[in-house]
């Protein structure tokens, strides 16, 4: 079963932000926060990850909350482009335990309207 | 260019003739995976591989095989295709030494595979 919950759809306005929130009550201390996305068909790309901190980066923001049980994607200008499916998931970064079974979900599918 | 390459990207085939699915990676990564993406599912973990000749079953191996051979290669082989098994079918790959993005996943551009 997906360790994170995500709502199916979200409508958005080109130019205006996009929050993307993902539950993950589960999360352990040692797992860190991915966000990745899928346009169209092709394969899924990585955005941004987290462990408690806030990141940002050229693409988004990542916002997570103190006690580490869900996060927020933030998109701060969303283009057409930005149409997307987006994964939330959750794995510990390393080889030991990290790299196993990997459950994506069924994502948020992002409409970014003109 | 870093990347993974899939092949065949498109596929129609018929039930019971055997396939296979070739995914290469060229940035020496250890870990390699095979998903498959249905409509309303998401993205399943079919098999995975944490490096050479060590591999395990993901959520759905059912009707799969997979061999890691070398670093660089990991192939999906369906063994007798079936109707279910149609589907949209992606490898990725991963390093766990990565220092910018720690477990970063690349993916391939997708296999479309039709079983008649």
């Amino acid at each position: 079963d997906a360790k994170t919950t995500q709502p199916p759809s979200m409508d958005c306005a080109e130019g205006r932000a996009a929050n993307l929130p993902c539950n993950h009550s589960t999360i352990s201390g040692n797992e860190y926060v991915y966000w990745y996305r899928q346009i169209h068909s092709q394969g899924p790309q990585y955005i941004i990850h987290g462990l408690k901190n806030n990141e940002t980066n050229e693409m988004a923001s990542l916002i997570i909350t103190e006690d580490r049980k869900s996060s927020t994607l933030i998109l701060p200008h969303a283009t057409l482009r930005d149409t997307a499916v987006y994964y939330c998931i959750v794995r510990v970064a390393g080889m030991n335990t990290g790299f196993q079974k990997l459950v994506f979900g069924t994502g948020t599918r992002l409409l970014v309207s003109p | 260019e870093a990347q993974v390459t899939q092949n065949p990207r498109y596929l129609i085939t018929v039930t019971g003739k055997k396939l296979t699915v070739t995914c290469s990676q060229n940035m020496n990564h250890e870990y390699m995976s095979w998903y498959r993406q249905d409509p309303g599912l998401g993205l399943r973990q079919i098999y995975y591989s944490m490096n050479v000749e060590v591999t395990d079953k993901g959520d759905v191996p059912e009707g799969y095989k997979v061999s890691r051979k070398e670093k660089r290669n990991f192939p999906l082989i369906l063994e007798s295709p079936s109707p279910n098994q149609t589907s949209l079918y992606f490898c990725a790959s991963s390093s766990a030494s990565g220092r910018r993005r720690p477990g970063e996943l690349f993916f391939g551009e997708g296999s479309r595979l039709t079983v008649l």
